[in-house]
């Protein structure tokens, strides 16, 4: 079985400062772990993608999330928050093996607001 | 490439109507994935397919049907309208290769409210 827990249902950032979204995993496989985003009435956009190569992924829009075994941990990072980063991130498993091999699991959610 | 695409984006049915969710992709994906999004739980798998022909429950299939008669269409139809299945509804694909599953593109959702 797979599960993902993100630690925060609400972060709020100030422009600038920096930005820290925590994930947590369980999975009995090497698992591919992702992080998307979804801006208010949009669709899922990728954000970034661990698959089992660096452990520290960039992504766009200047996030980078590190990929933690030992911590079972992918925490979404960006060094200085813009306004337009204002929308909701969810952290993805897709386990690597067993009977559910390939399905996403999704995290409930963080919203990440942004004062100005 | 017009990528995943979803119609209707809004609909309002009463509760016992049935009606087909259409998703189309045109990337000539092999995986087709319907998901259902409520507050404060994320995304969540109704049922997928690895190919024409091929279809399979997800985690909460009860109250939907899918088929899969050509690679770029999978239409989610609600049998039965309930009140539980007021949600937004995300299509996705993606390619499927050796068993691999690539990146998933999702459509913009199919917001359906049940009255």
């Amino acid at each position: 079985a797979q599960s993902v827990t993100q630690l925060d249902s609400h972060v709020s950032v100030s422009e600038g400062t920096p930005v820290l979204l925590r994930c947590n995993y369980s999975s009995s496989y090497s698992p591919s772990l992702f992080w998307y985003v979804q801006h208010p009435n949009k669709g899922l956009q990728l954000l970034l993608k661990y698959t089992s190569a660096a452990t520290l992924v960039k992504g766009i829009n200047g996030f980078e999330a590190e990929f933690k075994k030992s911590e079972t941990s992918f925490h979404l990072t960006k060094p200085s928050a813009h306004m337009s980063d204002a929308a909701e991130y969810f952290c993805v498993v897709r386990n690597a093996g067993g009977t559910s091999y390939g399905k996403l699991t999704f995290g409930q959610g963080t919203i990440l607001t942004v004062h100005p | 490439n017009a990528g995943v695409t979803q119609t209707p984006k809004f609909q309002v049915l009463k509760t016992g109507q049935s009606m087909t969710l259409q998703c189309a992709q045109d990337m000539n994906h092999e995986y087709m994935s319907w998901y259902r999004q409520d507050p404060g739980m994320g995304l969540r798998l109704i049922h997928y397919s690895v190919g024409a022909g091929i279809t399979d429950q997800g985690e909460v299939p009860n109250g939907y049907n899918v088929s899969r008669s050509t690679t770029e269409d999978f239409p989610l139809r609600l049998l039965s309208a309930a009140p539980s299945q007021t949600s937004v509804y995300f299509c996705a694909s993606s390619s499927w290769t050796s068993g691999s599953l690539y990146e998933q593109y999702f459509g913009p959702g199919t917001r359906l409210t049940v009255t």
